[in-house]
């Protein structure tokens, strides 16, 4: 069945290091694949989407692309700040299934 | 705009209590929907409707009602809690059918804890 995998956190990373989230779906069809981002004590916000294969969805300096070869769609950010500790999520919406479905979250703590 | 908005952030019951959690936007969405939030098992969709007065069954719905009279409103009740149902509970909207451009906005959860 379809079904997202993403990288254990937590994460722990340092002012300006860089940051990769990786995340790999299962799912029938072409599905479009999303980044969500979860601040403390709010609900999931879009980050970051791709709708087609070989796609790059970029966003506050995150990127990810769409790689249909190997069913992934990591996210990257080349120098991450305090203000992105969060949990990110990576999902996918499949029009079969007429949901998203959600990887188990990530969270990401920078410290200064 | 408000958003999408739940009340109440937090709630302890008893099992076997019942309770309605709620949940409005703002912004002329057609498609709302629940989730739940569990440890290491991501948001998983309990009811989700395309529209007032139609709803349908998500991945997970036992336990739960749902109903949409206005545009507005999506409640979420538990007839009978269970310890299972502890959890936290979204809602999100969208302004038309879940497709690939449609964005979900996020209410800002409901934490649950029944004991």
């Amino acid at each position: 069945g379809n079904s997202v995998t993403q990288m254990e956190g937590p994460v722990t990373l340092s002012e300006e290091a860089f940051l990769t989230i990786n995340c790999t779906y299962t799912a029938t069809g072409y599905p479009s694949l999303f980044w969500y981002v979860q601040y403390p004590g709010e609900g999931l916000q879009l980050l970051l989407k791709a709708t087609k294969a070989d796609d790059k969805g970029s966003n506050k300096g995150f990127e990810a692309t769409y790689r249909k070869e190997t069913t992934s769609f990591h996210l990257e950010k080349g120098s991450v700040q305090v203000s992105d500790s969060a949990v990110y999520f990576c999902a996918f919406y499949s029009g079969s299934a007429r949901q998203l479905t959600f990887g188990s979250g990530t969270q990401l703590t920078v410290l200064p | 705009n408000a958003g999408v908005t739940q009340t109440p952030k937090f709630q302890v019951l008893k099992t076997g209590q019942s309770m309605t959690l709620q949940c409005a936007q703002d912004m002329n969405h057609e498609y709302m929907s629940w989730y739940r939030q569990d440890p290491g098992m991501g948001l998983r969709l309990i009811h989700y409707s395309v529209g007032a007065g139609i709803t349908d069954q998500g991945e997970v719905p036992n336990g739960y009602n749902v109903s949409r009279s206005t545009t507005e409103d999506f409640p979420l009740r538990l007839l009978s809690a269970a310890p299972s149902q502890t959890s936290v509970y979204f809602c999100a909207s969208s302004y038309r059918s879940l497709t690939t451009n449609n964005e979900q906005f996020f209410g800002p959860g409901t934490r649950l804890t029944v004991l």
